[in-house]
């Protein structure tokens, strides 16, 4: 079974810019997650959707939002890119029927330079 | 309030050691569950373990064993003779229903570096 898929894995980006990152899931999770992970924060919860909704959003700005397909294929956006923005941005998928807390298995993740 | 602490921040040992890497952890459900992740250079967390909070069991799997033990709320884990390929960073996590919904709530991580 194919695992987590991100893309692109490189990205380069100015401050003030916007930029879309791309993940799909392993086969029959209908459950993504988002994380961030920055040398100075470590790794920290963005958000989750599950059905093409978000479940559950972390404490990040506005500027960070996501959505879902009805293929359960997961995008996130950043909007007027900062400094700070620098990370690696990683995915990742669980089954997650209802409730408890099944395994989150992770992507290669997408990392993002702000320039 | 920091959830999960991984007091060890990095960690050398020489091939063939044993290594063990502390996590210990805070949480006021009773419902809740424990996670091993190893991220090598790449970047990809790889999944090593869950336990949940109604399963104190310790657990061994080849030279991986992990310590379960909610009297000190911590859940250790054990490279039994280490290999250079074990070289990552490890990070526990923890999931439980007071974190935006069972959201993985990471340590800082500990980086082991085994040498030859």
């Amino acid at each position: 079974k194919a695992g987590v898929t991100q893309t692109p894995r490189y990205l380069i980006k100015t401050r003030g810019q916007q930029v879309t990152l791309s993940c799909s899931p392993i086969s029959g999770h209908r459950s993504v997650s988002w994380y961030q992970q920055t040398p100075g924060q470590g790794l920290q919860f963005l958000f989750e959707y599950f059905s093409e909704t978000q479940r559950n959003k972390g404490n990040f700005p506005g500027r960070f939002s996501g959505r879902q397909f009805s293929n359960s294929r997961s995008e996130m956006n950043v909007s007027t890119l900062e400094l700070g923005d620098s990370a690696l941005y990683l995915c990742a998928s669980s089954r997650q029927y209802s409730g408890g807390q099944e395994t989150q298995y992770f992507g290669p993740g997408t990392r993002l330079l702000v320039l | 309030a920091q959830k999960v602490t991984q007091a060890q921040t990095e960690i050398s040992v020489v091939e063939k050691e044993d290594v063990t890497l502390d996590c210990v952890y805070e949480t006021r459900d009773t419902t809740y569950y424990l996670f091993w992740y190893k991220q090598p250079p790449s970047g990809e967390l790889v999944f090593l373990i869950r336990r949940n909070s109604f399963d104190e069991q310790n657990e061994i799997s080849g030279r991986y064993s992990w310590n379960f033990q909610k009297s000190t709320s911590s859940f250790n884990f054990t490279i039994t003779a280490s290999q250079v390929v074990d070289s990552a960073v490890y990070f526990c996590a923890l999931s439980d229903p007071s974190n935006f919904g069972y959201a993985l709530n990471f340590g800082k991580g500990t980086s082991l570096l085994v040498t030859p």
